[in-house]
């Protein structure tokens, strides 16, 4: 069975700090999709990333920075000098091996990032 | 339109009525996922469709929720003699084919009395 873990429940920090959200996952497949969504106060939740299980590269894009490392099976987040705007609920999901889901998500139950000024 | 497109955004019902929920998919979307997020048990997967079909149901919490969609385009969810369980937020979500990023609707929030 698939399992996603965000221990963090809520994180608070202070505008222009570095903060790091963890997520560890569980899966028996070798092939498999990470991603991770934002949730702002409005509501949507907002594509950020996804990764596939084969490529462990890390990746940046601004402010963003993604760890993966299969040998801990993690897929941690980094938001590099956090701003207001950042604060938001943080959901981290695996994808369903079953093609009969369409590859369906399997969110972890997420980290509520406040990000004060 | 340019996103995923979810109607109603409110519903106010009295247990015991039928709701049916809307989504518009982005177009060219031929892969649509419905999923339930509430504060207990978090987002929940509960169904796909490939084109018009749905090849498992079984993430459907009961027989009372049924879905469909046509066209290839619109979706509805239906839930049957609502129940005070059944309140939550429901989600659409669409990508180009089964396991590409899937982009959400902001939701129906359903609220049962």
């Amino acid at each position: 069975a698939q399992k996603v873990t965000q221990a963090q429940t809520e994180i608070s920090v202070v505008e222009k700090e570095d903060v790091t959200l963890d997520c560890v996952y569980e899966t028996r497949d070798t092939t498999y999709y990470l991603f991770w969504y934002k949730q702002p106060p409005s509501g949507e939740l907002v594509f950020l990333i996804r990764r596939n299980s084969f490529d462990e590269q890390n990746e940046i894009s601004g402010r963003y920075s993604w760890n993966f490392q299969k040998s801990t099976s993690s897929f941690n987040f980094t938001i590099t000098a956090s701003q207001v705007v950042d604060s938001a609920v943080y959901f981290c999901a695996l994808s369903d091996p079953n093609s009969n889901s369409g590859y369906a998500l399997n969110f972890g139950k997420g980290t509520s990032l406040l990000v004060t000024p | 339109g340019a996103g995923v497109s979810q109607s109603p955004s409110n519903k106010v019902t009295e247990k015991g009525k039928d709701v049916e929920l809307r989504c518009d998919p982005i177009s060219g979307h031929t892969a649509l996922y419905w999923y339930r997020q509430s504060l207990g048990q978090g987002l929940e997967f509960l169904i796909y469709f490939q084109g018009n079909s749905a090849p498992d149901k079984s993430g459907l919490p009961s027989d009372r929720f049924s879905a469909e969609r046509t066209g290839g385009s619109v979706s509805t969810l239906t839930i049957q003699r609502t129940q005070q369980e059944d309140s939550a937020v429901y989600l659409c979500a669409s990508s180009l084919v089964g396991g590409q990023p899937q982009h959400f609707g902001d939701g129906t929030r359903l609220s049962i009395l």
